[in-house]
């Protein structure tokens, strides 16, 4: 299957500080990527959907300053948490799909766990 | 509106005993479904699909699920189970108009294969 790899696997910081999280597609073009938090136990939220060229969608109730989402190329997105408090520590997942057809599986990234402190 | 529901947060099963991960879903269309495994730590990991054709779909792992429309169901199976296998997996759903939306996703049901 598809490869999509994420980096870092984990990172630590301190509050106020901002992280940079990138997700690439290995062997695929994606004009489309998707960024989901995780939160323990539970099941994925969705953040946004980044869009190759163009701006990201975000999902109600995700602030689009903190959460920075850029898609500079068919084989990259970054996350960007911007200001980062306790709060926002979590397991971060993107995901891609190869090519626009709806039967296509969504692969994904290894996550990022990110502790604030 | 799409949906899915996995109504067990977490299903426990003796080694070498057959397992049933059960999940239901709304669509408004047709549906293409999907389960996905996820390890501590780790991403999730594609397991098999259902996109039409035989209601029983074979994926990775000895893992195969069954679409059932009138019941709206895709229940996760296998004939036995492994401790291995303890994980938590998800159900997901697209409509198959869509085009490249992302998947909705189930809360997750936890799975334990004691030994």
């Amino acid at each position: 299957g598809a490869v999509v790899s994420q980096h870092p696997s984990r990172v630590i910081c301190k509050s106020g500080t901002s992280v940079k999280i990138e997700c690439r597609s290995l062997d695929f073009q994606a004009t489309t990527m998707f960024w989901y938090r995780q939160f323990p136990k539970k099941s994925l939220m969705l953040m946004a959907t980044s869009n190759e060229g163009s701006k990201a969608t975000y999902e109600q109730g995700v602030e689009k300053d903190k959460f920075l989402i850029n898609h500079a190329s068919l084989t990259l997105s970054t996350l960007t948490v911007t200001s980062a408090h306790p709060e926002d520590s979590s397991f971060y997942i993107c995901s891609a799909t190869p090519g626009q057809a709806s039967h296509n599986e969504q692969f994904f990234g290894p996550g990022t766990r990110l502790t604030v402190l | 509106a799409q949906s899915v529901a996995q109504p067990e947060d977490q299903v426990n099963v003796a080694e070498g005993n057959p397992l049933t991960v059960k999940c239901t879903y709304s669509v408004s269309g047709n549906p293409y479904l999907f389960w996905y495994v996820q390890y501590p730590n780790r991403g999730l990991q594609f397991l098999l699909k259902y996109i039409t054709g035989d209601n029983l779909v074979k994926g990775s792992y000895g893992f195969e699920a069954e679409f059932n429309k009138s019941q709206t169901s895709f229940h996760l199976k296998k004939p036995s189970a492994l401790v291995s296998d303890s994980a938590l997996y998800f159900c997901a759903v697209r409509d198959a108009y869509s085009g490249n939306t992302p998947l909705v996703f189930g809360k997750g049901t936890r799975l334990s294969v004691i030994a």
